[in-house]
This record gives structure tokens, sequence and C-alpha cells, in this order.
């Protein structure tokens, strides 16, 4: 059975770091496309970035420069590195199995960014 | 990086069809067929109810059904019921590689 576990969230201040984790069963991380979708609280799905099988990553402009995707192949797991945060960050965090589509889905972690 | 234009909302009573569109570019749903469709009730994970536009995964209902004509998807549900109701965003793939998801709908089963 495939599952996806998100965990990291919690609350930041502005210009803060976090790192967040998705530990996957079921299946090899490495082998799929992996993306990270979030959701600020009360509006719609946004994506956010995805790592390739191959090892190329794409993000969504508003997160350019400041989050990185990654993964480690032995621990079966993606991340989610994300600096200079902002309160516009404030979302539930979703990292999803990517084939073109997000074919499953973890339960989400909440990062809240606030002083 | 603009998001696909959906209804806010949508309404049908048990048993009647409803569509909801999903309009974008030549650039994302008119470019490729990687268009999907995702149901989320309240305090849930979504779920992928269509795929590659008009594909169900094993398990939805074939009430589900997925279409697309240039730069517009739709998602049609038939025999409306009333756990139907919930939000549902159109995705699609795009020419700089990423991903696009549309506003949201809110669907409501009168």
């Amino acid at each position: 059975e495939v599952q996806l576990v998100e965990s990291g969230g919690g609350l930041v201040q502005p210009g803060g770091s976090l790192r967040l984790s998705c530990a996957a069963s079921g299946f090899t991380v490495s082998s799929n496309y992996m993306s990270w979708v979030r959701q600020a609280p009360g509006k719609g799905l946004e994506w956010v970035s995805v790592i390739y099988s191959g090892g190329s990553t794409y993000y969504a402009d508003s997160v350019k420069g400041r989050f990185t995707i990654s993964r480690d192949n032995s621990k079966n797991t993606l991340y989610l590195q994300m600096n200079s945060l902002r309160a516009e960050d404030t979302a539930v965090y979703y990292c999803a199995r990517d084939n073109y589509y997000f074919d499953s889905w973890g339960q989400g972690t909440l990062v809240t960014v606030s002083s | 990086q603009s998001a696909l234009t959906q209804p806010a909302s949508v309404s049908g009573s048990p048993g009647q069809s409803i569509t909801i569109s999903c309009t974008g570019t030549s650039s994302d749903i008119g470019g490729y067929n990687y268009v999907s469709w995702y149901q989320q009730h309240p305090g849930k994970a979504p779920k992928v109810m269509i795929y590659d536009v008009s594909n169900r995964p094993s398990g939805v209902s074939n009430r589900f059904s997925g279409s697309k004509s240039g730069n517009t998807a739709s998602l049609t549900i038939s025999g409306l019921q009333a756990e139907d109701e919930a939000d549902y965003y159109c995705s699609s793939y795009t020419s700089s590689s990423t991903v696009v998801f549309g506003g949201g709908t809110k669907l409501t089963v009168l």
C-alpha cells in the first residue's frame, strides 16, 4: 500500500527556515516524480515544486530561490527546505506522487509563518 | 503561472448532472493531455477523480467523466449524490515543466 507521511511543520517567524519531510512506503521515491502542493487556510491548491526521477527540479515562481526540493534515497524520503519564509507561505503542505497527476497524497503538515 | 479559471460554485439536485469548466491557455490545457481533477472534502487531502483528461482511477465511480476542447477542460458528474458535495480542482501540466491548478469550485448538492 502506498503511503506518504509528512512532518516538520510548525510555527516559524518571518524570515526563518523550516524543513519538511515526507516519508514514503509502498513505492520507491527515487523512481518516481514527487511534488509538494500547498493550501493556504481557506484557499485553493497551489503547486510548489517537483523533483523528477532523474533529479531535475522545478519550482513555482512564488517560491523560486527560497525553497529547495530534495530526496534521500536511502531513507525513501522527500524533503522541502524552506528559507526566507513569509506570511504568505502559511499553508498546509502536502507531498504527492506525481505521474503528471497526483495519485497519492499525504495527510499534510501545517506551516504557520507569524511573529 | 496564472491559475486556471473555474467557476467559484455550482449546484445541483440529487440525480441531476453538473459540469465544471476549467479554462487555461495553449501553454497548459491546450498543449497537453495532462489535465486532472481532484475532489477535496473539508479537512481532507485531495483525491484524484480524473487524470489525463478523461481517465478514471480504479475505484472512482463512473458517474465522473472528463473531457477537453481546446484550452478548456470539463468535469461532469452525473446522478449527483449527497457525498459528491465537495470542492473540485482542475490541474494541468505546463510548458514550463510546472503544474497549475484552478481556483477551485464548490459543489453544493441541494
